[in-house]
């Protein structure tokens, strides 16, 4: 089945600088890979997804890079304010007869130091 | 209009006792999805209910746990003879449709301690 690694497990970065999350999965036919933003206490937000059909998506300070040959993914996160503390999940769908199901990655927590 | 609840938001129970925890996803969505998280870990998959479809309950790990869920509404998840690793955060998520991948709505959880 669909395995999903994430690295690195924390990441500490100082207000302003850049963030860089990645990913990888095993299952070539996964077409979909959302990235969730989980802060301490509260329940898992989608922050930007993609799709298989497309290799980059931005969304202001965010942006998520698809590279379908090599089967891994990435969140960028440009300017980074301490409000983006948070622990980040990517996800990437299972095999097409699985529908919606999802296989998460272990994590990063993110810490952004004013 | 609302989110995906979940009830109870905590739960303490011995070793041996059987709980059961309940989601009440968005109205109208026809997927809905359990997911334990253990302490500082990731969201390891459970069960998957997809509209009229059987469900895919590939992720629960014994024949402790079990979930059904009514149409298109309730979900309940139960755990038998609790043990103190089932002790996890317990989160319920829906989706609009069944059959595609696609943004998943999180309840926020039941806490779960087995004591």
């Amino acid at each position: 089945g669909e395995n999903v690694e994430q690295h690195p497990s924390t990441l500490s970065v100082q207000e302003g600088d850049s963030a860089v999350i990645k990913c990888t999965y095993s299952d070539s036919a996964s077409n979909y890979f959302p990235w969730y933003k989980q802060e301490l206490g509260k329940r898992p937000q989608l922050i930007i997804d993609i799709r298989s059909n497309v290799g980059e998506k931005k969304d202001q300070r965010i942006a998520v890079t698809l590279n379908k040959t090599a089967k891994h993914f990435s969140l960028h996160i440009t300017e980074t304010q301490p409000e983006d503390s948070a622990v980040y999940f990517c996800a990437a769908s299972g095999p097409r007869n699985q529908g919606g199901k999802l296989i998460f990655g272990q994590g990063t927590e993110l810490s952004v130091k004013p | 209009g609302a989110g995906v609840s979940q009830s109870p938001s905590n739960k303490v129970t011995e070793k041996g006792k059987d709980v059961e925890l309940r989601c009440d996803p968005i109205s109208g969505h026809t997927a809905l999805y359990w997911y334990r998280q253990r302490l500082g870990q990731g969201l390891e998959f459970l069960i998957y209910f997809q509209g009229n479809s059987a469900p895919d309950k590939s992720g629960l790990p014994s024949d402790r746990f079990s979930a059904e869920r009514t149409g298109e509404s309730v979900s309940t998840l139960t755990i038998q003879r609790t043990q103190q690793e089932d002790s996890a955060v317990y989160l319920c998520a829906s989706s609009r449709v069944s059959g595609r991948a696609e943004e998943q709505y999180f309840g926020p959880g039941t806490r779960l301690t087995v004591t």
